[in-house]
């Protein structure tokens, strides 16, 4: 099946900084690709949709200038959480529409954010 | 509108034991549907998936689903399970491409020895 990659895997910061995390379709095109955040034994909260070459959808609730996506290319977006404070740790998966009439979805391994 | 619903947060299973993980789905069209499992501090994988073609629906490790349109349901199941599929199980719902995926609030698998 087609190869998600996100990077990093952990990242731990200082409240106050901003973190990029990165999301890659390894061998394939994705025009689609989807933020989602899991809290500790919950299920995942979509967070935004983002397009190739347009802005991203953000879902109600979630701050836009808090969390910038870009989606520059067919095979890389990317979640940037800015001015992180200690409520946003979390685990931050991406995942990416795959092709075919079915759009199933890849996942990311997921990126465990530690504020501090 | 749609939405998924898994019934039971914790199942457990003896090593060896019949593994039934519920779900059931409301949809206004024909959905797609599909099974992930989630292993501690990674992502999501791709068990198996409904898409219109047959009912009975077989994945990887053993895992299959069978699709019942009358009870509303995509319920997983595996005849033996094996200590490695402890896991995060989530169902998800699609109208297709494009369109959103609704999962459910996932099933934790225990696998006692």
């Amino acid at each position: 099946g087609a190869v998600v990659s996100q990077h990093p895997s952990w990242v731990i910061c200082k409240s106050g900084t901003s973190v990029k995390i990165e999301c890659r379709s390894l061998d394939f095109q994705a025009t689609t690709m989807f933020w989602y955040r899991q809290f500790p034994k919950q299920s995942l909260m979509l967070m935004a949709t983002s397009n190739e070459g347009s802005k991203a959808t953000y879902e109600q609730g979630v701050e836009k200038d808090k969390f910038l996506i870009n989606h520059a290319s067919l095979t890389l977006s990317t979640l940037t959480v800015t001015s992180a404070h200690p409520e946003d740790s979390s685990f931050y998966i991406c995942s990416a529409l795959g092709g075919g009439k079915t759009g199933e979805l890849f996942f990311g391994e997921g990126s465990r954010l530690t504020v501090l | 509108a749609q939405s998924v619903t898994q019934l039971g947060s914790h199942v457990s299973v003896s090593e060896g034991a019949l593994v039934l993980l519920r779900c059931n789905y409301s949809s206004s069209v024909p959905p797609y549907l599909f099974w992930y499992v989630q292993y501690p501090n990674q992502g999501l994988q791709l068990l198996l998936k409904y898409t219109s073609a047959a009912t009975l629906v077989k994945g990887i490790n053993g895992f299959e689903a069978e699709f019942k349109k009358s009870e509303t349901s995509f319920h997983l199941t595996k005849p033996s399970a094996h200590m490695s599929d402890a896991a995060e199980y989530f169902c998800a719902v699609s109208e297709g491409r494009g369109n959103q995926f609704y999962f459910g609030t996932g099933t934790s698998l225990t696998v006692i020895p």
